[in-house]
Order: C-alpha cells, then structure tokens, then sequence
C-alpha cells in the first residue's frame, strides 16, 4: 500500500536540472511532503518538505500541484556528487508525528 | 555538530554470537530511531524512541531483538543470538521538534 509512486531510475546530465516526479494522490489533508536522498554507502539525507505550498532551501526547490496529488523535487544545476537515490515519502508533521515510510525511491543518475 | 555517531561502522560475527550496535542521537533531539536496510525489503523502521522511552517495537523482528535507551545520549541495539538473516546495514536517526529525521552513517553487520 505504497503511499507515494516514483520513477525508478533517471539520469540527468551534470550541471542540468534535475526533475524527479512523485506521485501520492491519496495523500491526506494534514500530510507532508518530504524529500530524503541516500548517496551509496551512507545514511539518508534530509533535503526539503512542504504542506502545500513550494519550498525552496540551499539545497533544492519543491513544487507541489494545486491538488496536492504531484509532486517535483528540483536540483537546479546537478553535480556528479548528487548520484543517489531519492526518496519521496509523505507524513504527518508536528508533535506525535513520527513515520517516514521510505519506499524504492528513484536512483538518479548525474552523468558528465 | 558531529550528527548522529554510530559504532562500530562494520561488524563481522559468527552465528549465535551477541551483537550490539551503538548510537549517539544530535544533542537535544528528543526521539531516535533504529532502521536496518536490506536489498529486499529496503529500510524498514524496527524500534522508536521519545524522551528514552520505547514508543513504537512493532518493527522489531522477534525476541532476539532488544533495544534500550538509558539516556537522552546513547542508545543501544542488540541482537542476541545473532543469525546470518540479520546481515544488514543498521541506521540510527534522531529528531528534534518536527518530523525531520538525521540519520548516522549506520553499522554494516555480517553474521557469517
């Protein structure tokens, strides 16, 4: 019962922008987005979350759909050291909340 | 900030033998976690804790599991007696306010 679907594999040219799509129609009224990326032989790394509207860090920008039911995780200029998998889960937030179920993910693929 | 510190960073036992994997959550994160990571069934949440008291097993896999909490610093995970089935790399991950996780470099546990 997979709450989010993702692309499995991508590449990206180096320098490029980097889209990775999510789908996670049933989402809930009071559920974050979140972004995770696992570079080989690492830990998970927090990237950027958003309720509705689109985020933006140092690190990426998040666009999320009018209907909540998409969403796009953007690396604006990729590098070879963004090879990883991403993982696109979504979770309450706040006090109690605790749950990042972390599917397959998309492996991408930063290419020179 | 050192992040979340796992040890040992491998581990290689014999069948039967008691393994047990450490971790030092952030510095005034309240919750931490434990995770292993498989080829198959990917990362799965096995135990969460909250202000050092157990608050979720249920992905603890059977009785050989333990994990304790004695202090807001450290925790520990071990597996006892140990079967070549627990092979995996184990991440701890600490959190504070919000529902952001930091994961430690994890433990790679061989049981032979």
């Amino acid at each position: 019962d997979a709450k989010t679907t993702q692309p499995t594999s991508m590449d990206c040219a180096e320098g490029r922008a980097a889209n990775l799509p999510c789908n996670h129609s049933t989402i809930s009224g009071n559920e974050y987005v979140y972004w995770y990326r696992q570079i080989h032989s690492q830990g998970p790394q927090y990237i950027i979350h958003g309720l509705k509207n689109n985020e933006t860090n140092e690190m990426a920008s998040l666009i999320i759909t009018e209907d909540r039911k998409s969403s796009t995780l953007i690396l604006p200029h990729a590098t070879l050291r963004d090879t990883a998998v991403y993982y696109c889960i979504v979770s309450p937030s706040g006090a109690g909340s605790y749950q990042l179920t972390f599917g397959k993910g998309t492996k991408l693929s930063v290419i020179p | 900030d050192a992040g979340v510190i796992q040890s040992p960073r491998h581990e290689v036992t014999e069948m039967g033998q008691e393994v047990t994997l450490r971790c030092k959550p952030i510095s005034g994160h309240n919750s931490l976690f434990w995770y292993r990571q498989t080829m198959m069934r990917g990362l799965e949440l096995l135990i969460y804790f909250n202000n050092n008291v157990p608050i979720d097993d249920s992905g603890m896999p059977e009785d050989r599991f333990s994990a304790k909490m004695p202090n807001a610093s450290f925790s520990t995970l071990k597996i006892q007696p140990s079967e070549p089935r627990d092979s995996a790399v184990y991440f701890c991950a600490s959190s504070g306010l919000g529902n952001i996780q930091y994961f430690g470099a994890g433990t790679r546990l061989s049981v032979l």
